[in-house]
């Protein structure tokens, strides 16, 4: 069964550095989003994207979070300089097979755990 | 309250018994779903309820939809161990085709052996 897939399971980095999480969406969805979980606190909507472009952000993704779509499978999330705040779960999700299936679900990865130190 | 707001916030039963979980939220809604999470893990969808039904069943789950009241209800029936998660019940809160979900604080289920 076709499913998202996320790399590193787990990420240490120092304050101010950059990381890039990355994600595999299924294949034929169109639809991609990321999503944030600060532990214990509630699963927090990062980005969408769409068609090539972000269709809609949340105020958590300021000017130091991008999403890249690079090669047609990867879908990228790049924090410039992270900050302790930053430590959290990330998700990604994709939805919206292009035979119209998985228009309403959302399937998610297992996450990547960043520990910004 | 905000959207998607589960409730309890915890839940502990034995095996066997059934859980039920309660959601209400604020907005006009083409779906709802409830998604499952295990213990810091990737989120799993559960089941997908349209605002025109009012109860869908899948295997062990049984969900309720009332639209007038704004709420939703997850049964859980013969629960085992293995049921041990956080559900929570989410919609596209934006209305729009993009999909943004919005998730509220979840109930924790525990069930014991």
């Amino acid at each position: 069964e076709p499913e998202v897939t996320q790399t590193p399971s787990h990420q240490v980095t120092q304050m101010g550095q950059e990381v890039i999480l990355r994600c595999v969406p299924i294949s034929n969805h169109l639809y991609f989003y990321w999503y944030r979980q600060i532990l214990g606190q509630k699963v927090e909507f990062l980005v969408s994207f769409y068609n090539n472009e972000i269709s809609e952000k949340s105020e958590i993704f300021d000017d130091q979070f991008s999403v890249e779509r690079p090669d047609g499978s990867n879908f990228t999330l790049k924090i410039r300089s992270t900050k302790l705040e930053d430590s959290a779960m990330y998700f990604c999700a994709s939805k919206g097979g292009r035979d119209g299936s998985s228009y309403n679900e959302q399937f998610f990865g297992p996450g990547t755990r960043l520990t910004v130190l | 309250s905000q959207q998607g707001e589960e409730d309890p916030q915890a839940l502990s039963i034995q095996e066997g018994e059934n859980a039920t979980m309660n959601c209400s939220y604020k907005t006009s809604i083409n779906n709802l779903q409830w998604y499952r999470q295990n213990s810091g893990r990737g989120l799993v969808h559960l089941i997908l309820i349209r605002s025109n039904e009012r109860e869908k069943h899948s295997g062990r789950l049984r969900v309720t939809l009332d639209t007038s009241k704004k709420s939703s209800s997850l049964l859980i029936t013969a629960s085992r161990a293995a049921d041990t998660a956080s559900y929570f019940c989410v919609h596209n809160a934006g209305g729009t085709s993009y999909g943004k979900l919005t998730f509220g604080q979840g109930t924790i289920l525990t069930v014991h052996p």
